[in-house]
């Protein structure tokens, strides 16, 4: 079946750091790759997705390559602020987005000043 | 930006007692809906997907008597968990499919503790 693996949190860094929020997939075919977030009292919210190997989702300068050698979909920041803590959740589609999503567990990151 | 509206926020109930939980599309037609749980330290998990006007369609290991999703109308959708018991628990949350745009959304969720 398909599963996420999502680094477990909580994440815990100085504003201005660089973050890296690992996720790593099992599929059957070819799944399209999500990042969403989650901001205190709001629903989740899309960050950027990628549908096909090597593609890169970009958004609010949070980015994640889609490496197919390596089922990965790994989220990177170069500096950190203190308004991107949230959760974040790694997930996957056999679709484009709106069909059944599998989640990984969620990683809370608290981002201190 | 389209949003989702989910409510309550959070609920507390006693073991044996119903609750219901509604997620609005307030200001887009939601032919589908999706309802997901998540138990502590483990994924969302989903465990229907709702149809307007049509039987929702449950995951496996979920109980469609226990869990009853009503989908009457392009905006609402509601889950009912009936005879609630404390492993019960959990946080729910749905989303929604635009009709227009195939966008998904999400409501803020809702924590119910049973007790």
């Amino acid at each position: 079946g398909n599963s996420v693996t999502q680094m477990e949190g909580p994440v815990t860094l100085s504003e201005e750091a660089f973050l890296t929020i690992n996720c790593t997939y099992t599929a059957t075919g070819y799944p399209s790759l999500f990042w969403y977030v989650q901001y205190p009292g709001e629903g989740l919210q899309l960050l950027l997705k990628a549908t096909k190997a090597d593609d890169k989702g970009s958004n609010k300068g949070f980015e994640a390559t889609y490496r197919k050698e390596t089922t990965s979909f790994h989220l990177e920041k170069g500096s950190v602020q203190v308004s991107d803590s949230a959760v974040y959740f790694c997930a996957l589609s056999l679709g484009f987005g709106n069909e059944k999503l599998t989640f990984g567990t969620g990683t809370r990151l608290t981002i201190i000043p | 930006g389209a949003v989702v509206s989910q409510h309550p926020s959070w609920v507390i109930c006693k073991s044996g007692t119903s609750v219901k939980i509604e997620c609005r599309s307030l200001d887009f037609q939601a032919t589908t809906m999706f309802w997901y749980r998540q138990f502590p330290k483990q994924s969302l998990m989903l465990m229907a997907t709702s149809n307007e006007g049509s039987k929702a369609t449950y995951e496996q290991g979920v109980e469609k008597d226990k869990f009853l999703i009503n989908h009457a109308s392009l905006t609402l959708s509601t889950l009912t968990v009936t005879s609630a018991h404390p492993e019960d628990s959990s946080f729910y949350i749905c989303s929604a499919v635009d009709a227009t745009n195939e966008k998904l959304f999400f409501g803020s969720g809702t924590q119910l503790s049973v007790l």
